[in-house]
């Protein structure tokens, strides 16, 4: 099985601009977790999806957004970008709720706020 | 005070040796993973526990819930083991929502 893959793995942008990433889970999983690593603040849970509804959201702004497709795949979407939202940002597969499951993380998407 | 804390941060073995990284937590679990990072961001999900002990080829973990304390063991170290192991609880009763440590930095020198 492919596992989870992320895109684009690079980005670029400039403080007020906004950003969609990208996730798509291993074949048949159902939950997709968001992630976001700074060297400061290490790693950080985002949100989790499963079956397209958000069940679980961690401390972030109404900004840090996202949505899950019929298919499991998954985006984020980060409005308004601060400097501070420069990040490594994962996502992670499970066949059920992330509760219950070992997870299987993506490569990650490597974001820089100039 | 974080909710999560690993010891040592940071941490230089010798190929072959035997390496014990630590996790404590403050607050109630239903299950704590052991993570690896390598250079470059990918990570691997190495356990999920919730009581006793879990072995997988030359990595062991075990957890005391009582003591809120958990150990992650790497027998006959390799280069290759070189990572950030880093530690994750499931809180409980949060809907799933994981709090991770700040990680362990290994490396292990041939």
């Amino acid at each position: 099985k492919a596992g989870v893959t992320q895109t684009p793995r690079y980005l670029i942008k400039t403080r007020g601009q906004q950003v969609t990433l990208s996730c798509s889970p291993i074949s048949g999983h159902r939950s997709v977790s968001w992630y976001q690593q700074t060297p400061g603040q290490g790693l950080q849970f985002l949100f989790e999806y499963f079956s397209e509804t958000q069940r679980n959201k961690g401390n972030f702004p109404g900004r840090f957004s996202g949505r899950q497709f019929s298919n499991s795949r998954s985006e984020m979407n980060v409005s308004t970008l601060e400097l501070g939202d420069s990040a490594l940002y994962l996502c992670a597969s499970s066949l059920e709720r992330l509760a219950a499951e070992t997870q299987y993380f993506g490569p990650g998407t490597r974001l820089l706020v100039l | 005070k974080n909710e999560v804390e690993q010891s040592p941060q940071n941490l230089t073995a010798q190929e072959g040796e035997f390496i014990t990284i630590n996790c404590s937590y403050s607050v109630g679990i239903s299950a704590l993973h052991w993570l690896q990072q390598h250079p470059g961001g990918g990570i691997v999900s190495l356990f999920m526990l919730s009581s006793g002990k879990k072995k997988h080829g030359r990595l062991i973990a075990t957890i005391n819930i009582q003591e809120k304390h958990s150990s992650l063991h790497i027998t006959a170290s390799h280069p290759r083991d070189s990572a950030v192991y880093i530690c994750a609880v499931r809180q409980r009763g949060s809907q799933g929502n994981l709090i991770f440590g700040k990680g362990t930095k290994l490396s292990v020198k041939p």
